[in-house]
């Protein structure tokens, strides 16, 4: 079956431009979620989704970054007027959601972004 | 989340069993302990998780000891393809925003030919 798929695997832009990063979680997933790993470090949380439910958005570090999941299925992270610290490579996970207590979070192999 | 100690390296030759250790001795009742490895380059993979019981998929081994303080993941037959970083996480899913997974160094395994 297949898993979380994240495209595009490798993005580099220029300092400024505007960026979207697409997440298609696994089929059935009600829950998806956004962290990014900068080189060497550890996973950082970014936003929640679940279900039809208001999203957890506590871990977005500026009003760049926004994030929408559509028909509750695929995701879009953008980040907009991007800056060299947003170098990183975005990783998708999906589960089921929380009503299925203790499911684990299958990630995508994420897009790796480097900001010129 | 209970803290988790892992060793941050181990060295393991290929097809003989990698038993990567785990202590989390500050493990509430209800917390289930997961392993995760990340391949260089890829994302982290999901391999194995349990409560108090020993658990066994097509990957992996967990052994969770009584006390459940600590536990060891098997790899039966390690090859190189399994040289990667090794997660130990112990969380609940209890609501609220336990869903934020957090990773410590983890355990790098290198699988020797």
């Amino acid at each position: 079956g297949a898993g979380v798929s994240q495209s595009p695997s490798n993005k580099v832009t220029e300092k400024g431009k505007d960026v979207e990063l697409r997440c298609d979680p696994i089929s059935g997933h009600t829950a998806l979620y956004w962290y990014r790993q900068s080189l060497g470090q550890g996973l950082e949380f970014l936003i929640y989704f679940q279900g039809n439910s208001a999203p957890d958005k506590s871990g977005l570090p500026s009003d760049r970054f926004s994030a929408e999941r559509t028909g509750g299925s695929v995701s879009t992270l953008t980040i907009q007027r991007t800056q060299q610290e947003d170098s990183a490579v975005y990783l998708c996970a999906s589960s089921f959601g929380t009503g299925y207590s203790n499911q684990p979070q299958h990630f995508g192999d994420g897009t790796r972004l480097s900001i010129l | 989340d209970a803290k988790t100690t892992q060793p941050p390296s181990m060295d393991c030759a290929e097809g003989r069993a990698a038993n990567l250790p785990c202590n989390h001795s500050t493990i509430s009742g209800n917390e289930y302990v997961y392993w995760y490895r990340q391949i260089h380059s890829q994302g982290p993979q999901y391999i194995i998780h349990g409560l108090k019981n020993n658990e066994t998929n097509e990957m992996a081994s967990l052994i969770i000891t009584e006390d459940r303080k600590s536990s060891t993941l098997i790899l039966p037959h390690a090859t190189l393809r399994d040289t990667a970083v090794y997660y130990c996480i112990v969380r609940v899913d209890s609501g609220g925003s336990n869903y934020k997974l957090t990773f410590g160094k983890g355990t790098l395994l290198t699988v020797n030919p």
